[in-house]
């Protein structure tokens, strides 16, 4: 399959510390999609990156794009008990319309 | 708001029935999806539909089709049921061409086969 790997698979941290999600490819990504899903939701989209080294932030949270577009990051800083879900990196191949989703990082934050 | 609506939460069939798994959306997207989610594996694409009458087999397609009649409207289907199917079934949908593809999906179907 095509699928993107994603490192850690399950992280436990307690709530205040920082945690970080990262996935990764073989082939250089014309672009990244990250998504979170709540336990018993549907995934909902986070934002999306596009420029060889990029980095975007919403809050709490920075998305980093590769300099190489083959691997990105997540990071929340002090993590709260809301940020509680799985994320999904997903890529799409150029001149493609499908996207192909990491097998995500489950992140639990203990009060 | 983007509304996929997909028409059965929770389904329990019979291995060897035919299931029909309906998804609508209501945004005039181009292109639609059908997924499967399983433990450890994320979200695998089944097929998914780029415009009426097309289909694009994507990393799962084996003992699945799928059918887009009408423009709103993706149907998979699981011609004869397998216990290895049981799963949560998510539909997807979003523009195509060169516009942000950002994808929509619908609430999940949990599909058991027994």
């Amino acid at each position: 399959g095509q699928q993107v790997m994603q490192i850690p698979q399950y992280q436990h941290v307690q709530e205040g510390e920082d945690f970080t999600t990262y996935c990764n490819s073989s082939t250089t990504l014309s672009n990244i999609q990250w998504y979170k899903q709540r336990p018993g939701g549907h995934p909902v989209f986070l934002i999306q990156l596009v420029k060889s080294g990029e980095v975007k932030k919403q809050k709490r949270l920075t998305f980093q794009f590769g300099e190489a577009k083959k691997n990105s990051s997540l990071h929340i800083t002090a993590t709260q008990t809301t940020d509680v879900g799985t994320y999904f990196c997903a890529r799409r191949e150029t001149g493609a319309n499908n996207l192909f989703f990491g097998t995500g990082t489950r992140l639990t934050v203990i009060p | 708001d983007v509304k996929v609506t997909q028409s059965s939460r929770y389904l329990v069939k019979r291995t060897g029935e035919k299931v029909f798994l309906e998804c609508v959306q209501d945004m005039d997207h181009e292109n639609m999806f059908w997924y499967r989610q399983d433990p450890g594996l994320g979200l695998r694409l089944i097929y998914f539909s780029y415009d009426v009458k097309m289909k694009e087999k994507g990393d799962i397609p084996e003992g699945y089709s799928v059918s887009r009649e009408k423009k709103e409207r993706f149907s998979l289907i699981l011609e004869s049921a397998s216990t290895n199917q049981t799963s949560m079934y998510l539909c997807a949908s979003s523009f195509g061409g060169g516009r942000r593809n950002t994808i929509y999906f619908g609430e999940g179907s949990w599909l058991t086969v027994v």
